[in-house]
């Protein structure tokens, strides 16, 4: 079965300091979302991709966030510097139709 | 105002009751509907979608009320492994975001 796939699974890093997570959607999926779930909490959009194109980045934190997906498949959030607030698991989930979407395990983000 | 909006339990049932849950959503607009489930530190995973005829699959049933606009879920016959978190989640069209409730939180009690 296709899935969605993340990494790293966990990391630890300390306040100020970049982290980047990596996301590889199911084949043939052109849209693309970055979700944040803090703990207690549903998923909360950060970016949506179509394709290799910024479909809506409106509540992605653009001064410490930024977000890619150059040839249009996988796609990679970055954080820089990191704050202890954006401690937090990061859901990539990819869509075929813009009906379904399927998540990958998620990234858990600790901060320090 | 949030988009959806859940009561976070928690829900704790006996083995074999039934319980229901419902959510509201402010986007009138909004044309697709889902009940996620996921279970503790995982990633959520797609239930059932909700249609307007209402739809069932085994011990879950959904359904949707749109001049009311609230989504509710039943499971009859509650299992231990029905133990997770359900989330409810609205789409007001296919190029757009899935909007998430809080979750409402389900123990089921041996």
């Amino acid at each position: 079965e296709a899935e969605v796939a993340q990494s790293p699974r966990y990391k630890i890093t300390e306040k100020s300091q970049a982290v980047a997570f990596w996301c590889d959607p199911i084949s043939g999926h052109a849209t693309l979302y970055w979700y944040r779930q803090i703990l207690g909490q549903g998923p909360e959009l950060l970016v949506q991709f179509q394709d290799e194109s910024v479909v809506d980045d409106s509540q992605l934190p653009k001064d410490r966030f930024s977000a890619e997906r150059l040839k249009g498949v996988d796609s990679t959030l970055k954080i820089q510097p990191a704050e202890l607030g954006d401690s937090a698991m990061y859901l990539c989930a990819s869509s075929l139709t813009g009906i379904e979407a399927f998540f990958g395990q998620g990234t858990r983000l600790t901060v320090v | 105002r949030k988009e959806v909006e859940q009561d976070p339990g928690p829900f704790n049932v006996p083995e074999g009751a039934t319980v229901a849950f419902n959510c509201t959503y402010s986007n009138s607009a909004s044309q697709s509907f889902f009940w996620y489930r996921q279970d503790c530190r995982k990633e959520p995973k797609l239930l059932m979608s909700v249609y307007s005829s209402g739809n069932e699959d085994g011990r879950f049933t959904a359904q949707l009320n749109r001049a009311s606009q609230y989504i509710s879920l039943l499971i009859r016959d509650s299992k231990l492994s029905d133990s997770a978190t359900y989330l409810c989640v609205t789409k007001p069209g296919a190029g757009n975001q899935f909007y998430f409730g809080t979750g409402t939180s389900l123990t089921v009690i041996p």
